[in-house]
């Protein structure tokens, strides 16, 4: 398995639902990150966990809380979100040894 | 600080060589890298270089980089319409965690 998986592909929610995006892989990376990207923008970083402990919180709104239960599975738990936060998320993933991220296709969220 | 600037649209014939232009501005990143988006898709590692090397080929592309100047440069040879993308260009900052700050992406469009 040479890939990093995201699901949902797409994700709807109202700013009451409690809602979770999945992100897996089977690389042995033991880094993992999630990732914003606004229409037209450049990815933002949100989160970065490295053996299963969180190392960066890049300042997230705590509406969004990340989890990492074992080293190949990355959640993002999202709760009351904001219209604003619509966008699509991305994962990534990085070998100990190595200095690439490798990118899942992202969940792309809407809002209401 | 920590800025990547690059320019937003390219526009070549298919059958050209398009060049993508980066700036950046952190002396210390170690590691530079070129990510392509296909609409709708996640981020592709497409080549990157250790901030020692100033030139590195892999088939159809090429990656200059000036370090005294902080210029990046992705060279892809004998464009072709699969290659319409943005394409982003991103630096590792130092100090660990794979923090990567991305440009704000190129448009590449490739017409016949």
């Amino acid at each position: 398995d040479t890939e990093v998986t995201q699901t949902p592909k797409h994700l709807v929610m109202g700013m009451t639902n409690k809602k979770s995006l999945k992100c897996e892989q089977h690389m042995g990376h033991r880094a993992m990150y999630w990732y914003k990207q606004k229409a037209k923008k450049p990815p933002e970083l949100m989160f970065v966990y490295s053996y299963e402990k969180l190392s960066i919180n890049e300042s997230v709104p705590s509406r969004f809380s990340p989890e990492c239960p074992n080293s190949s599975l990355l959640n993002l738990h999202l709760h009351a979100l904001q219209p604003e936060d619509s966008a699509l998320y991305l994962c990534a993933s990085s070998p100990p040894s190595g200095n690439e991220q490798f990118f899942g296709p992202g969940t792309r969220l809407t809002v209401l | 600080g920590e800025d990547v600037e690059q320019s937003l649209f390219l526009s070549v014939r298919e059958g050209d060589s398009s060049v993508i232009n980066c700036t950046y501005t952190d002396s210390s990143s170690t590691y530079l890298y070129w990510y392509k988006q296909e609409p709708g898709a996640g981020l592709q590692l497409l080549t990157y270089i250790f901030s020692n090397m100033d030139m590195k080929q892999d088939q159809r592309l090429t990656v200059l980089l000036n370090k005294k100047d902080k210029h990046l440069s992705l060279r892809i040879a004998d464009t072709q319409t699969g290659d319409s993308a943005i394409y982003f260009c991103a630096e590792n900052l130092s100090g660990g965690y794979n923090k990567l700050i991305f440009g704000a992406g190129t448009r590449l469009a490739v017409h016949p």
